[in-house]
């Protein structure tokens, strides 16, 4: 079984600032990782996503991510967040016991001040 | 390439009735999972097609079925609609089975049952 928990569901940054989204995830084996950002009315576009090369993953947009085994965790940043960037993010986990579908966290609500 | 395409975009419909929607996937790609996003329950899966065989299907009772044609296009049908069937309907398709491979999402079939 896998599950995702992302913590905090609103997260508030101002524009320059860092951004910091946290996610942790469980899985009975080697899992892959990814970050979804959604916007308004629209699908969710990938961000990144890790399968066990490198990790510190580089994605669209600035943002990265690091997989740290030992904690379990994959958490987003970006050194310096836009206007741009209010959206919801979600992250997700899969692996090779569930044919390949994700099991996504609830979301977080990125807003970004000016 | 042209992206996942979604019909219909909105949808309002009655208790009882039954639903069909629409998904093509980007040119190639033989997978299409559908998932179901609620602002209470978040993002759950529904099941994935690979060539035109359901290969996973999530939690979600019989009324929800799916289906895909030979040219990876897909469709999932509800019958006897429940106002908690309201929610926005995502597909994503994948060029191939399996747990690392990147989905690709449509904009959503907004669905409201009244």
């Amino acid at each position: 079984a896998q599950s995702v928990t992302q913590l905090g569901s609103h997260v508030s940054v101002s524009e320059g600032a860092l951004v910091l989204l946290r996610c942790n995830y469980s899985s009975s084996v080697p899992p892959y990782l990814f970050w979804y950002v959604q916007y308004p009315n629209q699908g969710l576009q990938l961000l990144l996503k890790y399968t066990s090369a490198a990790t510190l993953v580089k994605g669209i947009n600035g943002f990265e991510a690091e997989f740290k085994k030992s904690e379990t965790s994959f958490h987003l940043t970006k050194p310096s967040a836009h206007m741009s960037d209010a959206a919801e993010y979600f992250c997700a986990v899969s692996d090779n016991t569930n044919a390949g579908k994700s099991t996504f966290g609830d979301g977080t609500t990125l807003t970004v001040k000016p | 390439k042209a992206g996942v395409t979604q019909t219909p975009r909105y949808l309002i419909k009655t208790r009882g009735q039954q639903v069909t929607l629409s998904c093509s996937p980007i040119s190639g790609h033989r997978s299409v999972s559908w998932y179901q996003q609620t602002p209470g329950q978040g993002l759950q899966f529904l099941f994935e097609y690979f060539s035109e065989t359901q290969r996973n299907k999530g939690n979600f009772p019989g009324r929800f079925s799916g289906r895909q044609f030979s040219n990876s296009r897909s469709e999932m049908n509800v019958s006897t609609l429940e106002l908690g069937d309201s929610a926005l309907y995502l597909c994503a398709s994948s060029s191939d089975t399996g747990a690392k491979e990147t989905q690709y999402f449509g904009p959503g079939t907004r669905l409201l049952v009244l």
